[in-house]
């Protein structure tokens, strides 16, 4: 069946570093891949997406690139912020309606940011 | 536009008892999903609704099971409960369509004595 592994946290940086949660993904197919964020006292929200192959999702500062060759898709960002701490979760979904459809995940990584 | 509502937030029960939980989707949405977040872990797949049917289902039991209306809510069923039921259930809400994205609502977080 589909798994997601993901780095296990928690991961403590300080402002401005360099932040990569690796993901890497088993799968039978072509999934569409994602991460989700989960911000103290929150809700689940999607952060980026890439649907095929090489595509790269990105939205605040963050990026994501789908490596079918290696079946990751690491978290990266250039310079971390205090508010960016939260739990981030890797998922996939495999099947005809892409994101729409169950999604797995990871079990997630704690990310601490200090000032 | 509201988003994704959830009710209750919390809720305790015994082993043994039933529980139902509910969901209203985001506005224009026809789709809804269930998952199961134990503590420290991913969110699990348990099931998605769609014109009122199981479309999909995880790995769960059969004690789980669900409902959507006509209006695109869902309801959530747990039967038998047992400890290991406790956790927060999450909904979330889409379009069926390729590439669409999930919403998620805030939870109903379970305990089970």
């Amino acid at each position: 069946g589909n798994s997601v592994t993901q780095m296990e946290g928690p991961v403590t940086l300080s402002e401005e570093a360099f932040l990569t949660i690796n993901c890497t993904y088993t799968a039978t197919g072509y999934p569409s891949l994602f991460w989700y964020v989960q911000y103290p006292g929150e809700g689940l929200q999607l952060l980026l997406k890439a649907t095929k192959a090489d595509d790269k999702g990105s939205n605040k500062g963050f990026e994501a690139t789908y490596r079918k060759e290696t079946t990751s898709f690491h978290l990266e960002k250039g310079s971390v912020q205090v508010s960016d701490s939260a739990v981030y979760f890797c998922a996939l979904s495999e099947g005809s309606g892409g994101g729409a459809d169950g999604l797995t995940f990871g079990k997630g990584t704690h990310l601490i940011i200090q000032p | 536009d509201a988003g994704v509502t959830q009710s209750p937030t919390h809720l305790i029960k015994t082993r043994g008892q039933q529980v139902t939980l509910r969901c209203s989707p985001k506005s224009g949405h026809d789709t809804v999903s269930w998952y199961q977040q134990a503590l420290g872990q991913g969110p699990q797949f348990i099931f998605q609704y769609y014109e009122e049917e199981e479309r999909q289902r995880g790995n769960f039991p059969d004690r789980f099971s669900g409902h959507q209306f006509p209006n695109y809510s869902s309801e959530l069923n747990v039967n038998a409960l047992l400890l290991g039921d406790s956790a927060l259930y999450l909904c979330a809400s889409s379009l069926l369509s390729f590439g669409e994205t999930q919403y998620f609502g805030p939870g109903t977080r379970l305990l089970v004595l």
